[in-house]
């Protein structure tokens, strides 16, 4: 079936540094990827997300690449800030959209 | 309303009892999901609405989880017979359709002592 695998964390970055999450999937078809963020105490957030291979989603200075090839989907972000500090999840949708399929997320925290 | 509305938004039940949990989707949006995310988790998915009508339940751990839509519009999960293993927060999210962006509401952490 469907699913997501992503890096384990947690993750402790100093302010400014370069930002990796890696994300793989398995799925039937051609889903679309998703990254949703939450902070603390708060529901899911879209941060972005890419419908096609070769697609690329950004959104406050984040991106993931739609790798059809390598069934990858990586968030990077050159310079982390304090307020990036939350948890990170994968996720991907099947072509009816029914459903996602979430990793099980990757808690970030950003150290000044 | 402006976003997905999830109450309450904390609840405790001791073992045994029965819990309600309401979600208020986004005006308009056809689609409701249900998802459960256990403590250090990712959410997992439990059911879903297209208007009045529940076209997946296959991800309901048990009997004992039961889910409506009666008008097309605000959403109950119900647990009855509450375990400790249904210690998680419960999410709900809405959505215009498949092809459309998907909210998620703050949620509903349950803890059953």
């Amino acid at each position: 079936g469907d699913s997501v695998t992503q890096m384990e964390g947690p993750v402790t970055l100093s302010e400014e540094a370069f930002l990796t999450i890696n994300c793989t999937y398995t799925a039937t078809g051609y889903p679309s990827l998703f990254w949703y963020v939450q902070y603390p105490g708060e529901g899911l957030q879209l941060l972005l997300k890419a419908t096609k291979a070769d697609d690329k989603g950004s959104n406050k200075g984040f991106e993931a690449t739609y790798r059809k090839e390598t069934t990858s989907f990586h968030l990077e972000k050159g310079s982390v800030q304090v307020s990036d500090s939350a948890v990170y999840f994968c996720a991907l949708t099947s072509n009816t959209g029914n459903q996602f399929y979430f990793g099980t997320g990757t808690s970030l925290t950003v150290i000044p | 309303g402006a976003g997905v509305s999830q109450s309450p938004r904390y609840k405790v039940a001791k073992r045994g009892q029965d819990v309600a949990l309401r979600c208020d989707p986004i005006s308009g949006h056809v689609s409701l999901f249900w998802y459960q995310q256990a403590l250090g988790q990712g959410p997992e998915f439990l059911t879903y609405f297209q208007n009045e009508a529940q076209l997946d339940k296959s991800g309901l751990p048990s009997d004992r989880f039961f889910a409506e839509r009666p008008e097309g519009s605000v959403s109950t999960l119900k647990i009855q017979r509450t375990q400790q293993e249904d210690s998680a927060v419960y999410l709900c999210a809405s959505s215009l359709g498949v092809s459309a962006g998907y909210t998620f509401g703050s949620g509903t952490r349950l803890t059953v002592v």
